[in-house]
């Protein structure tokens, strides 16, 4: 069953524009990671911030985490058409070894 | 470093036929992850290996299914017989200290089985 679940499933914006997506889950966590994928490519670690973090950041990327209510958000700044891409969260669940699980996921489209 | 090598990238089989595919992860890894891709059912972890040891296989759709890890630079994923439900991509990943670290993703095998 998928851990994480992503929030809009599909955005569209244009390049300067900020995109924001949600991930939500369901059971406590260790840690939670964001990926991003391009077409017909494998996935590509984003960041990773640990369950007692709040806020993390790296670039342009910015994330969120707020284990109260399940939920994670990520902020990429000032967008690229380079951006374009699917963009997925994972959760390492607190008494798993490791494992990832992930979300169904996010694609975004950045316009010239 | 080449990253987490995987082959073959394209592999398109008669249903039936036996399907072998191969991971080399990054030197120094300790964890290694089989996912599979498909539209409707997203990312799905097949099984994982810490220290060459298989620790969770319960992803592994079912006895077609066979992975193994011989050495720490070397695994497989083996499907026999295959069907054209198996059709889509498989990625092998890789990770050191996976609770503390990200996964390092192949580019993938895509499988079609007609």
């Amino acid at each position: 069953s998928q851990q994480g679940e992503e929030d809009p499933q599909a955005l569209s914006i244009q390049e300067g524009e900020n995109a924001t997506m949600n991930c939500s889950y369901k059971t406590s966590i260790n840690n939670l990671q964001w990926y991003r994928q391009n077409s017909g490519r494998g996935l590509v670690h984003l960041i990773l911030i640990r369950s007692n973090e709040r806020e993390k950041h790296s670039g342009r990327l910015r994330v969120t985490l707020d284990t109260s209510k399940k939920s994670s958000s990520l902020l990429i700044t000032a967008s690229r058409a380079a951006d374009t891409a699917s963009y997925f969260c994972a959760t390492d669940a607190r008494g798993n070894t490791g494992k990832l699980i992930f979300g169904q996921g996010t694609t975004l489209q950045v316009k010239p | 470093d080449a990253g987490v090598i995987q082959s073959p990238r394209h592999e398109v089989t008669e249903m039936g036929q036996e399907v072998t595919l191969r991971c080399k992860p990054i030197s120094g890894h300790n964890s290694l992850f089989w996912y599979r891709q498909t539209m409707m059912r997203g990312l799905e972890l097949l099984i994982y290996f810490n220290n060459n040891v298989p620790i969770d296989d319960s992803g592994m759709p079912e006895d077609r299914f066979s992975a193994k890890m011989p050495n720490a630079s070397f695994s497989t994923l083996k499907i026999q017989p295959s069907e054209p439900r198996d059709s889509a991509v498989y990625f092998c990943a890789s990770s050191f200290q996976a609770h503390n670290y990200g996964y390092t993703f192949g580019s993938g095998t895509r499988l079609t089985v007609v």
